[in-house]
This record gives structure tokens, C-alpha cells and sequence, in this order.
């Protein structure tokens, strides 16, 4: 079945590590995109990428950094200079050229600085 | 204001209607979704409305569209408890990379 992995389900961070975020998808999608969700907060876009080795900074950019080197994989990196990462990760994909009929989502990456 | 406003919460009885409403603000939103999310899990899209419909229904989902208000409802007729989930609007506007604005998502609560 296609669909869209994310890993690991849950992850624990020290404080001034760097962690990354898996996310994989095998749906033949153009677009993949990472969103951080917070209690009572709607979702806030942090990257996303139209096109292989092309990726745009979303609206919460600032202490993450993506690469996509492959057009299946889009994994995220939380960094140190990222103050308050605690939160719900959410990786997404879209046809690029039909994103209007809106995303898949994977099952999302609890993170946690301990 | 936010782009897209969502109540937080909704209470209802089992085999009860429920409606949860979305309001949005940009006049050229050309796409309206709406997305059930489980807890602990993703966003799962249950359906979505061109802004040229006014309606729309899918077995026990009927999405309503007032264009002129900027209002978009959801109505899941005979509410079950597996229905109790998050959902959330989002809209998106035709040209560019279509990335949604989303709500804040609202809470239905269904019980006995």
C-alpha cells in the first residue's frame, strides 16, 4: 500500500543536540512538506519542496533545515538553535501539479526535549 | 484575525447531527478542505469543495460553501463515537504551490 512513513514515532531530544525526522513516501508525489503542531494551534508550515534538490523556507523556518535529495524522502533536522522544539511533527505530500486536491499526511513525530 | 477560525470545541449525543462551522477571510480562497485527525495520528483528508459548488455530500458528510459570508460547514449525520476527532479547515487559493492556510482545528466530543 502506498502511503507516507514517518520515524520514529516518538523522540527525545537533549538540549543543544541536533535530531533529524524521517519522512518517506512512496505515492510518486511531487511535493512533500513538514508541519509542527502545537496544543490548540492549527498547523504551521516549516519547509516544503516542489521538486527534487529544491525546497523553500515555510513560515517557521527559523532552527530547522531539510534536504531533498530524492524525490521519496524529505527528512527534517531540528537543530540546537531551535528553542522550544517540543512538539508534534507532521510530514505531508501533494501532486505537485494537483496539491489543490489536497495532501497525505504521515503519522507524525512526537518530539520531546528532555 | 487568523486567516481561518474554527470554534475549539463541540459537544453532541450519539446518533445526533453534528456541524462544525469554519469561517475564512481571503475573498480568493479557491479550495476548502476539510481534515479529521485521530488522537496521536496525522491529518487524514475526508473531503474538499471547489469554490464554484455550493455543496457537496459524501454518504454521511455534507460540506456547505457560503461564498458570500466566507463560510464553510461540516455536517456528519448520525454521529458515532468513532467520529470523536480534531477537525480542521483549511482553504488555499489558485496560482502557486496551493499550500493551505489551516484552522486551529476543532474538537468533537461524542457521547452515549
Amino acid at each position: 500500500d502506498g502511503g507516507i512513513t514517518q520515524s520514529p514515532k516518538y523522540l527525545f531530544r537533549k538540549e543543544g543536540q541536533n535530531v533529524t525526522l524521517s519522512c518517506e513516501q512512496n505515492l510518486n508525489h511531487d511535493a512533500m512538506y513538514w508541519y509542527r503542531q502545537d496544543p490548540g494551534q492549527g498547523l504551521r508550515l516549516i519547509y516544503y519542496s516542489q521538486i527534487v534538490n529544491d525546497f523553500q523556507k515555510g513560515d517557521i523556518a527559523e532552527g530547522y533545515s531539510v534536504s531533498r535529495e530524492k524525490k521519496e524522502s524529505f527528512p527534517l533536522t531540528v537543530t540546537s538553535a531551535q528553542k522550544n522544539p517540543t512538539a508534534f511533527y507532521l510530514c505531508a505530500s501533494s501532486i505537485r501539479r494537483r496539491a489543490n486536491y489536497g495532501y497525505t499526511f504521515g503519522s507524525g513525530t512526537r518530539l520531546t526535549v528532555v | 484575525g487568523e486567516d481561518v477560525e474554527q470554534s475549539l470545541f463541540l459537544s453532541v449525543r450519539e446518533g445526533d447531527s453534528s456541524v462544525i462551522n469554519c469561517t475564512y477571510t481571503d475573498s480568493s480562497s479557491t479550495y476548502l478542505y476539510w481534515y479529521k485527525q485521530e488522537p496521536g495520528a496525522g491529518l487524514q483528508l475526508l473531503t474538499y469543495i471547489f469554490s464554484n459548488m455550493d455543496m457537496k455530500q459524501d454518504q454521511r458528510l455534507t460540506v456547505l460553501l457560503n461564498k458570500k459570508d466566507k463560510h464553510l460547514s461540516l455536517r456528519i449525520a448520525d454521529t458515532q463515537t468513532g467520529d470523536s476527532a480534531i477537525y480542521f479547515c483549511a482553504e488555499s487559493r489558485q496560482g502557486g504551490s496551493y499550500i493551505p492556510t489551516f484552522g486551529r482545528g476543532t474538537s468533537l466530543i461524542v457521547h452515549p
